[in-house]
C-alpha cells in the first residue's frame, strides 16, 4: 500500500526554535510538493521539486524556511528560526512522472501539525 | 490569488440527500480534479475530468465541467455520513507541475 509519509506527525516547540519536518513520497514518484494549511489563509503552496530539483520555492518566507531533497525518499522543510505565525498543518504530496496528457495528481501525506509557542 | 473559488462554504445535509459543491476557476485548463479532505488527514484524489468531458461518474460522484464558464460541479448521491469531510477542487498549470486548490466546501452528513 503505498502511500507519502510525514514525520512528526505533531509538533509543539517554542518561538526561536528550528523545527525540520520530513517526508517520504511514493516510490517511483518524481514531484514532491510542500503545502501549508491553516484556517485562515486555506492550503498554499510552500515549495516544490522535481527530480529532487527545486522548481519553485516562491511561495516559502526565505529568511526562515528552506527545503531540500537530499536523495530520492526524503523530503525535508526546515524553520529556523520558527514563530508563532508559522503554526499550520504542513502536507507533503507527491506525483507520478508524467506521461501524455499527464493528470498531474498528488497524493498527499498525513501531515505534520505544528504548533509554536 | 489564483485559487478557485467554491461554493457553497460549507453544506449541510441529511444522510440520504444529494450534495452539490460548485467551483469556479480563473485560467484555461487541461484536467480538473475533486479532492476530499476528512478533519486531520491528508487530501485524497477522488475524481479527474479532461477539459474536453462534460462529465464523468464515479461511484455515488458525479463531475461536470463547462469551460465556457470556467465551473465545475461535484455531486455526491445518497450521501451518508461518512461524506462528511471539506471537497477541494483543483486545477492544473499548464507550464508547471502545479496545481491550483479551491478553498474548499465543508461537509456536514447527518444520521
Amino acid at each position: 500500500d503505498a502511500r507519502v509519509t510525514q514525520t512528526p506527525r505533531h509538533k509543539v516547540t517554542e518561538m526561536g526554535q528550528e523545527v525540520t519536518m520530513r517526508c517520504q513520497p511514493i516510490l517511483g514518484h518524481n514531484t514532491v510538493f510542500w503545502y501549508r494549511q491553516t484556517m485562515m489563509q486555506g492550503l498554499e503552496l510552500l515549495a516544490y521539486f522535481r527530480n529532487r530539483a527545486p522548481l519553485d520555492d516562491s511561495g516559502m518566507p526565505k529568511d526562515r524556511f528552506s527545503a531540500e531533497m537530499p536523495d530520492a525518499t526524503l523530503a525535508t522543510l526546515k524553520i529556523q528560526p520558527s514563530e508563532p505565525r508559522d503554526s499550520a498543518v504542513y502536507f507533503c504530496a507527491s506525483g507520478a512522472p508524467e506521461s501524455g496528457r499527464a493528470s498531474k495528481t498528488q497524493y498527499f501525506g498525513p501531515g505534520t501539525r505544528l504548533l509554536v509557542l | 490569488s489564483q485559487q478557485g473559488e467554491e461554493d457553497p462554504q460549507a453544506l449541510s445535509i441529511q444522510e440520504g440527500e444529494n450534495a452539490t459543491m460548485n467551483c469556479s476557476y480563473k485560467t484555461s485548463i487541461n484536467n480538473l480534479q475533486w479532492y476530499r479532505q476528512n478533519s486531520g488527514r491528508g487530501l485524497v484524489h477522488l475524481i479527474l475530468i479532461r477539459s474536453n468531458e462534460r462529465e464523468k461518474h464515479s461511484g455515488r460522484l458525479r463531475v461536470t465541467l463547462d469551460t465556457s464558464k470556467k465551473s465545475s460541479s461535484l455531486l455526491i448521491t445518497a450521501s451518508r455520513a461518512a461524506d462528511t469531510a471539506s471537497y477541494f477542487c483543483a486545477t492544473d498549470d499548464d507550464n508547471t507541475d502545479k496545481l491550483i486548490f479551491g478553498t474548499g466546501t465543508r461537509l456536514q452528513v447527518f444520521p
